[in-house]
């Protein structure tokens, strides 16, 4: 059974750093590209990070570019997200994905992320 | 950046209805369209990838069509469970942008 359980939420003030985390169970993890998607309370979903099978390509929107790094440890079957200069509009439920085909066709369950003082 | 327009903002549909939700692409995407649902409080299922196969698990009532830059999805015989969001996704070029959704309500 897939399964992808990300950690690392939580409160952070503007400007600070956080850094989420996804381990990956169930399939062959260095086998696939990788996405974190965003959902800011009440509202839809944004893609904010992809990462190719080796690590060595990634892709950002300019929302994020600069200051969110998407990685990976095959190894450990785990997918990161380094968000650094936090802002208020970072807000949101982020979501771990499997991409196939480019469509993300296993989800975690989410993890909450507030940027408040 | 790629824009998805997608349509209507929400719906009210009674069971066993035929339900459509289209997107329109602002450019050619060829197939790289998905279809998710969202149901309240959890995370988004992949319904349909490639504009029209059918992921797996997936009740064959829910179908997905193409014709140029617009993408459908039809869902031919609703149901309770069916009841959420719907969202469509172009993974054709960066920024893999969503439509703002659909909100599929019992009437």
């Amino acid at each position: 059974e897939v399964q992808l359980v990300e950690s690392g939420g939580g409160l952070v003030q503007p400007g600070r750093s956080l850094k989420l985390s996804c381990a990956a169970s169930g399939f062959t993890f260095s086998n696939y590209y990788m996405a974190w998607v965003r959902q800011a309370p009440k509202k839809g979903l944004e893609w904010v990070a992809t990462i190719s099978t080796s690590g060595s390509r990634t892709y950002y929107p300019d929302s994020v570019k600069g200051r969110f790094t998407i990685s990976r440890d095959n190894a450990k079957s785990s997918l990161y997200l380094q968000m650094n200069s936090l802002k208020s509009e970072d807000t949101a439920t982020y979501y771990c994905a499997r991409t196939l085909l480019g469509a993300l066709d296993y989800w975690g369950q989410g993890v909450m992320v507030t940027v408040s003082s | 950046d790629i824009q998805m327009t997608q349509s209507p903002a929400s719906l009210s549909a009674s069971l066993e209805e035929i339900v459509t939700i289209t997107c329109q692409a602002s450019q050619d995407i060829g197939n790289w369209l998905a279809w998710y649902q969202q149901k309240p409080g959890k995370s988004p299922q992949l319904l349909i990838y490639g504009a029209t196969s059918l992921a797996d698990g997936v009740p064959s009532r829910f179908s997905g069509s193409r014709s140029g830059t617009q993408y459908s999805l039809k869902i031919s015989r609703l149901q309770v469970e069916d009841i959420g969001i719907y969202y469509c996704q172009q993974a054709s070029s960066a920024p893999y942008t969503f439509g703002a959704g659909t909100k599929l309500e019992l009437k």
